[in-house]
């Protein structure tokens, strides 16, 4: 079936420093592949998404690429703040009926 | 926009006792589903809907009913609630088939069983 592993949290970091979280994922077919982000004590909002892979999505200085070359899609952003502190969730939809499977998620401390 | 709106937010039930978690979506999505996160688990599909009058299990349905009467809605019950199912539940909606499309949740419902 399908599964996401990503990286084991927390991830601390001071602002303005640089965030990598690993993401790879094994599917069948051609999956579409997400993040979602969940701020401490909320519902989950998309923050990124593609489709095919060499794709790129963006948003909020976050992005991620679809290697499918290395089924991977690790979420990076160049300069994190204390807003940004979350939990992080990688996930894929494969089947068609828009069910996700989501990885463990990643929790993301940022200090000033 | 109201988007995906799910009661009760906060529910303490006892050992044994039914409930129902309440899921209304008002942008006319085909698909909707069911997750139950628990910590270092990630979310897991409960059950899902591809429309009206149908429905199917997901990965951990086992203590768990829907049912899915009408486009908006699509409430999960618990018949007989037990510790294991404390956890916080989300409800999801997608507007149709393709993988590309983006899944839209609710602020979620927080269980705990007694």
């Amino acid at each position: 079936g399908d599964s996401v592993t990503q990286m084991e949290g927390p991830v601390t970091l001071s602002e303005e420093a640089f965030l990598t979280i690993n993401c790879t994922y094994t599917a069948t077919g051609y999956p579409s592949l997400f993040w979602y982000v969940q701020y401490p004590g909320e519902g989950l909002q998309l923050l990124l998404k593609a489709t095919k892979a060499d794709d790129k999505g963006s948003n909020k200085g976050f992005e991620a690429t679809y290697r499918k070359e290395t089924t991977s899609f690790h979420l990076e952003k160049g300069s994190v703040q204390v807003s940004d502190s979350a939990v992080y969730f990688c996930a894929l939809t494969s089947s068609g009926y828009s069910t996700l499977t989501f990885g463990k998620g990643t929790m993301l401390l940022v200090s000033p | 926009n109201a988007g995906v709106t799910q009661t009760p937010k906060f529910q303490v039930l006892k050992t044994g006792q039914s409930m129902t978690l309440q899921c209304a979506q008002d942008m006319n999505h085909e698909y909707m589903s069911w997750y139950r996160q628990d910590p270092g688990m990630g979310l897991r599909l409960i059950h899902y809907s591809v429309g009206a009058g149908i429905t199917d299990q997901g990965e951990v349905p086992n203590g768990y009913n829907v049912s899915r009467s009408t486009t908006e809605d699509f409430p999960l019950r618990l018949l007989s609630a037990a510790p294991s199912q404390t956890s916080v539940y989300f409800c999801a909606s997608s507007p149709g088939t393709g993988n590309g499309n983006t899944i839209y949740f609710g602020e979620g419902s927080w269980l705990t069983v007694v």
